[in-house]
């Protein structure tokens, strides 16, 4: 699977929007982009994942570059409760027959009142 | 609410105890995943299960011993732990036909090796 790479930490008001880059510059045509977030000292949770188009749903809109090297997780209207560290993953999403998933070290979104 | 059940919460051992994680869940997942998260440090992937088949195993040390009796439940056995092994222990499912989105975590069993 390919890497990715992620601001350490980033902060933002609350209510405004949370844009979270991720480089994937090695990404390869049947890898898809993956995030999933950790609320301090709870177990990670799935937000969205894409391969080419811009996906959203109720939690958050990924958008991906054309080159498909990057990509930008954007949380419209961030609140406390979006406090987190954010990963983004890439895999082959038929790589196997199990969502073996490998975590690097994400970034760290603080929001604040 | 995530589906997957981690029992217990919380677990102090000594260095000379035998202990067992729990991980239960109802989703109708056929894959399982153990993994550890050390303080500062990312998730590490221990191992993987599928289909009650273990189908990885990532050079864990045989002081911990997985046990994967049905799709539904996952044990992590620990006996002679090192203080080092302390650490958020987190269990996740999958459906495990390759073609699933997402994995489903427990919220861990943080466990202090004394």
């Amino acid at each position: 699977d390919a890497k990715t790479t992620q601001p350490p930490s980033m902060d933002c008001a609350e209510g405004r929007a949370a844009n979270l880059p991720c480089n994937h510059s090695t990404i390869s045509g049947n890898e898809y982009v993956y995030w999933y977030r950790q609320i301090h000292s709870q177990g990670p949770q799935y937000i969205i994942h894409g391969l080419k188009n811009n996906e959203t749903n109720e939690m958050a809109s990924l958008i991906i570059t054309e080159d498909r090297k990057s990509s930008t997780l954007i949380l419209p209207h961030a609140t406390l409760r979006d406090t987190a560290v954010y990963y983004c993953i890439v895999r082959i999403k038929d790589g196997g027959a199990t969502n073996k998933l490998i975590f690097g070290t994400g970034t760290l979104l603080a929001v604040q009142p | 609410e995530t589906g997957v059940t981690q029992t217990p919460r919380h677990l102090v051992m000594g260095m000379t105890n035998k202990k067992s994680l729990k991980c239960e869940q109802h989703l109708g997942h056929n894959a399982m995943y153990w993994y550890k998260q050390s303080a500062k440090k990312p998730l590490e992937l221990m191992f993987v299960y599928n289909f009650k088949e273990q189908t990885e195993n990532n050079s864990v040390p045989s002081r911990f011993s997985p046990e994967c009796p049905n799709s539904s439940h996952l044990f992590l056995h620990l006996h002679t732990l090192q203080p080092e092994d302390s650490a958020l222990y987190l269990c996740a499912s999958s459906q495990g036909d390759g073609g699933d989105t997402e994995a489903f975590f427990g919220q861990g069993t943080r466990l202090t090796v004394v």
